[in-house]
């Protein structure tokens, strides 16, 4: 059974600073993806990493895989307030099974 | 563009109840799913379908049944609602991915707000 770790489960960070949240998955994938939800509200995607060392980048977060290691990051520079939110990763099994595992999502709090 | 829709919103019910969540895309794609979220537990499966007349059970597909007459309906009916199920529940959408470079990213709809009593 595949199990997809994120942490923290909370940040609390303050505006300016620089902070990375790791997504963690017991076996072998395809793929894996990163997606943002604001309060009450629906699911967005942001990244899509299709390889091992794979990098993506969208203003101030990237993101980065490490197939090896079983391994994502979502890294935050210089926080901004817009970037409250919970932070999911997802895990697809294998190439067209269409399932995806989600972590348990890291709540992220910019403090002015 | 509509996307994928959910409704109702909001719903309350009274245990043993039954009733329908209705789903539906107008982005032509294949692939759509049922996600339950709870909180500290993230987003889990319960149902899917890869397309119309084929469905199939994911991680909690307990006490949920699901039909797939058509390619942009997708609906989710609870049979007798038990509090357990309380949760917000997500519809979720995506285009096959016949070959490797397309990205199989799920576009989800608003959530359905469910309360049983």
């Amino acid at each position: 059974e595949l199990k997809v770790e994120q942490n923290p489960l909370f940040l609390s960070m303050q505006e300016g600073k620089n902070y990375t949240i790791y997504c963690n998955y017991s076996t072998t994938s395809d793929r894996l993806y990163w997606y943002r939800q604001d309060p009450g509200k629906s699911l967005e995607s942001l990244f899509v990493l299709l390889s091992n060392g794979a990098v993506k980048q969208e203003g101030r977060l990237m993101a980065s895989l490490d197939t090896k290691a079983r391994l994502s990051t979502l890294h935050i520079t210089a926080a901004v307030h817009d970037l409250s939110a919970t932070y999911f990763c997802a895990v697809e099994i294998t190439f067209g099974n269409e399932k995806l595992t989600f972590g348990t999502g890291t709540r992220l709090t910019i403090i002015p | 563009n509509a996307g994928v829709t959910q409704t109702p919103k909001f719903q309350v019910l009274k245990t043993g109840q039954s009733m329908t969540l209705q789903c539906a895309q107008d982005m032509n794609h294949e692939y759509m799913s049922w996600y339950r979220q709870d909180p500290g537990m993230g987003l889990r499966l319960i149902h899917y379908s890869v397309g119309a007349g084929i469905t199939d059970q994911g991680e909690v597909p307990n006490g949920y049944n699901v039909s797939r007459s058509t390619t942009e309906d997708f609906p989710l009916r609870l049979l007798s609602a038990a509090p357990s199920q309380t949760s917000v529940y997500f519809c979720a959408s995506s285009s096959p991915r016949t070959d490797y470079a397309n990205t199989g990213e799920l576009f989800f709809g608003e959530g359905s707000r469910l309360t049983v009593l």
